[in-house]
């Protein structure tokens, strides 16, 4: 079975500019989380969905948004980036949510750069 | 507060010695999970183990063993025989399933097995 898409891997903005990035979680998988990572602060959840809506969300600013559509998968926006919004972002998909009674899987993340 | 602390930032061995990662959780709660995550080079989380907190009986899985006291907090992760594939970022992380189910990751340990 094909695991965690995202899309695309790397990507190059500048600063004010707003950023679209896609998640395709596993076949069947109804959830779908977001992680950013950054040697920083480490991996910080973003937010879950769950069968269309949000379920969780993480201390991030409202740039950062997200939605997922029918077919479970997801994507995330930022707007109006800064250089600190940098990082490897990870998608995570799971069967039905909730991050401890569920295994996540996550996908190979996408590397933005805010220059 | 919830918390995962791993205090060893960077190891290194040499191969074919065993190495423990160690990882200490706070939490106010007594329902809670643990978990353990490779991050290898190429981005992608790979879970390794949950353990809910109910459960205190170590695993074994191959060459990997986990230790996990609820007396100490800690979660500690055993790699036994080390492999240079074995070289990665593990991160340890927490739910608690009574709160908001969110998880929570430690800062991560780089590990090196030198050939």
């Amino acid at each position: 079975k094909a695991g965690v898409t995202q899309t695309p891997r790397y990507l190059i903005k500048t600063r004010g500019q707003q950023v679209t990035l896609s998640c395709s979680p596993i076949s069947g998988h109804r959830s779908v989380s977001w992680y950013q990572q950054t040697p920083g602060q480490g991996l910080q959840f973003l937010f879950e969905y769950f069968s269309e809506t949000q379920r969780n969300k993480g201390n991030f600013p409202g740039r950062f948004s997200g939605r997922q559509f029918s077919n479970s998968r997801s994507e995330m926006n930022v707007s109006t980036l800064e250089l600190g919004d940098s990082a490897l972002y990870l998608c995570a998909s799971s069967f039905q949510g909730g991050g401890s009674t569920d295994t996540q899987y996550f996908g190979p993340g996408t590397r933005l750069t805010v220059l | 507060a919830q918390k995962v602390t791993q205090a060893q930032t960077e190891i290194s061995v040499v191969e074919k010695e065993d190495v423990t990662l160690d990882c200490v959780y706070e939490t106010r709660d007594t329902t809670y999970y643990l978990f353990w995550y490779k991050q290898p080079p190429s981005g992608e989380l790979v879970f390794l183990i949950r353990r809910n907190s109910f459960d205190e009986q170590n695993e074994i899985s191959g060459r990997y063993s986990w230790n996990f006291q609820k007396s100490t907090s800690s979660f500690n992760f055993t790699i036994t025989a080390s492999q240079v594939v074995d070289s990665a970022v593990y991160f340890c992380a927490l739910s608690e399933m009574n709160r908001d189910d969110k998880i929570i990751f430690g800062k991560g340990t780089r590990l090196h097995i030198l050939p």
